[in-house]
């Protein structure tokens, strides 16, 4: 399995508190992707990262930021978190000599009250 | 702007049995890929596909691309239970630089005995 951790695992916070999930991995590679999942709609990008500091917005961004300020750890924060935002979130990384085959992490359950 | 398709959303099937689980997307993609997800689990990569033409089988499955058509396909051969998942398909976006992915909202597929 490629080494990719997330955390926390699972999350229960309140209406307009910030959250930051982490992703980690252990494999070196260059992009890093965070997804979420929601009944009926697949997976929907946030954000992405092509680099250290560099970072791009994905299909449904609006209310997240991104970090990364190592190679390894890639940040997703909910600034003001609404009921809207709970989902499972996936973190995922890929590397262009593999055909940016993405590989996932263990994904985060956020539950927004 | 790319849209992947997948056909059926659901799936039941009898043990045995042979299937076939459709994906169109809509604009040029360089790249395909597959993935299986068990309930409450993350994403496993089945299979990539990079050219016109291309076939890959492990075990019972077996993915094709049609680049011309922009279909891919996934077909199952002599259904087992072990092979109900939830599969998702994928197409590279953004000229496949980046390694930006768009799934499909996937296909639940159940083998029954």
């Amino acid at each position: 399995d490629a080494g990719i951790t997330q955390s926390p695992r699972h999350k229960v916070t309140e209406t307009g508190t910030p959250v930051t999930l982490r992703c980690h991995q252990t494999e070196n590679h260059r992009y890093m992707y965070w997804y979420r999942q929601d009944p009926g709609h697949g997976l929907r990008l946030i954000h992405y990262s092509y680099g250290v500091k560099d970072t791009d917005k994905g299909e449904v961004s609006d209310g997240y930021s991104v970090s990364r300020s190592k190679t390894e750890d890639f940040l997703l924060t909910l600034e003001s978190a609404t009921s809207s935002q709970t989902s499972v979130y996936f973190c995922a990384i890929s590397e262009s000599t593999e055909h940016y085959e993405q590989y996932f992490g263990p994904g985060t359950r956020l539950t927004v009250t | 702007e790319l849209k992947v398709e997948q056909n059926p959303l659901f799936l039941s099937m009898q043990e045995g049995k042979n299937y076939t689980i459709y994906c169109n997307y809509s604009t040029t993609s360089d790249r395909l890929y597959w993935y299986r997800q068990d309930p409450g689990k993350s994403l496993e990569s089945l299979f990539v596909l990079l050219s016109n033409g291309a076939v890959k089988q492990e075990g019972r499955l077996m993915a094709s691309l049609d680049t011309k058509a922009r279909l891919s396909t996934l077909h199952i051969t002599a259904a087992v239970h072990d092979l109900s998942a939830t599969y998702f398909c994928a197409a590279s976006n953004y000229g496949g630089s980046q390694g930006n992915l768009i799934f499909g909202k996937g296909t639940k597929l159940s083998v029954k005995p």
